[in-house]
C-alpha cells in the first residue's frame, strides 16, 4: 500500500456527461500526477501539479482539468465524455528525495467505463 | 518525441529462471529510470529506480543501466509464478519530472 488514495474505485458514463475523479496523495508529498491507461498500454502523462500550480501537460485536450488543494488532494475533471476516455485514470504522488520529485507512487486507479 | 520502447511479451520463463526485461530510450538527456509491476486489473507498483550507469541490486531484483547505448533492463533472479505480471519500464528527462512510460513487457513465470 502507497498511502495514495482514489475515489470512486470504479464509474460508468455515457457520452457527454462530466467526471471528476479524486486523488489523496501520500503524506508529506507534494506532487500529483495524472495518468490514462488503456487497455494494453502504459500510461500517458495527462498533467501534473505541483504546490497547487500545474506544473507540466500532456497531449490531452483543453476538456481534461485539474486542480490541486491545499492539502495536496487532487481533482481530475473530464468534460464532454468520449467513448474513448474509457480507461484506468491513474494518480500518483511524489516523494522528493534528495532534491528529486520523480519518484512516483501510483494510487489503486479509477475504472472509467463510457457507454 | 520521447520514447520508451519494450517488447510487449509474453516472455515466458519458467520457475526458478532468470527473467530479463529490456526497454530501451531515445532522450540522451535522460537521467532517472524506474521499473514498475503491474498485475492485473491493479495500478503500478515501483520496484527499483536507478540514477546511475551500472548495476543496482534489490533482493531478487537487478536494475541495469547503459546510458551510452540508451536502455535499461531488469534481471529477476529465482522467478516465483507471482512475478508473472506486466512490468513498466519509465524514463525521466533532465528538467522534468514527468516520467514516459513504456508500454510494458508480459512476464509469465510457470511451474
Amino acid at each position: 500500500e502507497t498511502g495514495v488514495t482514489q475515489s470512486p474505485t470504479h464509474l460508468i458514463k455515457t457520452r457527454g456527461q462530466q467526471v471528476t475523479l479524486r486523488c489523496s496523495s501520500q503524506s508529506g508529498h507534494n506532487t500529483v500526477s495524472w495518468y490514462q491507461q488503456a487497455l494494453g498500454q502504459g500510461p500517458q502523462f495527462i498533467f501534473q501539479y505541483y504546490r497547487e500550480e500545474e506544473n507540466g501537460r500532456g497531449n490531452f485536450p483543453p476538456r481534461f482539468s485539474g486542480l490541486q488543494f491545499p492539502n495536496y488532494s487532487s481533482e481530475l475533471n473530464v468534460n464532454a465524455l468520449e467513448l474513448d476516455d474509457s480507461a484506468l485514470y491513474l494518480c500518483a504522488s511524489s516523494l522528493e528525495t534528495s532534491g528529486r520529485r520523480d519518484t512516483q507512487y501510483f494510487g489503486p486507479g479509477t475504472r472509467l467505463t463510457v457507454l | 518525441q520521447k520514447e520508451v520502447e519494450q517488447n510487449s511479451g509474453p516472455l515466458s520463463v519458467p520457475e526458478g529462471a532468470i527473467a530479463s526485461l529490456n526497454c530501451t530510450y531515445s532522450d540522451r538527456g535522460s537521467q532517472s529510470f524506474f521499473w514498475y509491476r503491474q498485475y492485473s486489473g491493479k495500478s503500478p507498483e515501483l520496484i527499483m529506480f536507478i540514477y546511475s550507469n551500472g548495476d543496482k541490486e534489490d533482493g531478487r531484483f537487478t536494475a541495469q543501466l547503459n546510458k551510452a547505448s540508451q536502455y535499461v533492463s531488469l534481471l529477476i533472479r529465482d522467478s516465483q509464478p507471482s512475478d508473472s505480471a506486466t512490468y513498466l519500464c519509465a524514463v525521466n528527462s533532465g528538467g522534468s519530472y514527468i516520467p514516459t512510460f513504456g508500454r510494458g513487457t508480459s512476464l509469465i513465470v510457470h511451474p
